[in-house]
């Protein structure tokens, strides 16, 4: 089946620092993969939708110039948290989509700790 | 546009007991539904999933959920629930663009 791998899977840096966090997709081409936000006890939040090869495009709400989002490759997205603040702490999941009908394949998540 | 509604944000049922997690969702379009389960600190795993096939999905784990177009409802069941049950469960609806979830339902299993 679709295997998503997120790395790393918990962080902790320093407020002001940049984490870079990665997702790829192991078996499979996503041509569109999601950031999402989790706090505590709560649903996912969606942060952004990228597709392969173009700019992601941020849900309202949501910092471009702070959470960076590379899709370079059919396999693999990157989001950087820049300039981390302790309110950027939370759990952060990526998901991979190859077609609509196949379903959306989560990653295991990050854990961000901004100290 | 599109939402989902999970009636309960906490459920508790005895072992062996029938699990129900209820789902109701609004969509423009026809409607592609999950349901997924996540474990504390660890990421989203599909249980199931109806892409306007058959109204009865099969997941895994036991679980199944049925399309109910007139109800425009998508709830879970499972007919004897087990203690490895008690997680956080998220029914989503997709369209093309994107999955919106619900804000889950965390299901207790009593001994």
């Amino acid at each position: 089946g679709a295997v998503v791998s997120q790395h790393p899977s918990w962080v902790i840096c320093k407020s002001g620092t940049s984490v870079k966090i990665e997702c790829r997709s192991l078996d499979f081409q996503a041509t569109t993969m999601f950031w999402y936000r989790q706090f505590p006890k709560q649903s996912l939040m969606l942060m952004a939708t990228s597709n392969e090869g173009s700019k992601a495009t941020y849900e309202q709400g949501v910092e471009k110039d702070k959470f960076l989002i590379n899709h370079a490759s059919l396999t693999l997205s990157t989001l950087t948290v820049t300039s981390a603040h302790p309110e950027d702490s939370s759990f952060y999941i990526c998901s991979a989509r190859r077609y609509r009908v196949d379903g959306y394949t989560f990653g295991s998540g990050t854990r961000l700790t901004v100290v | 546009a599109q939402s989902v509604t999970q009636l309960g944000s906490h459920v508790s049922v005895s072992e062996g007991a029938l699990v129900l997690l209820r789902c109701n969702y609004s969509s423009s379009v026809p409607p592609y539904l999950f349901w997924y389960v996540q474990y504390p600190n660890q990421g989203l795993q599909l249980l199931l999933k109806y892409t306007s096939a058959a109204t009865l999905v099969k997941g895994i784990n036991g679980f199944e959920a049925e399309f109910k177009k007139s109800e425009t409802s998508f709830h879970l069941t499972k007919p004897s629930a087990h203690m490895s049950d008690a997680a956080e469960y998220f029914c989503a609806v997709s369209d093309d663009d994107k999955i919106i979830f619900g804000k889950g339902t965390r299901l207790h299993i009593l001994p």
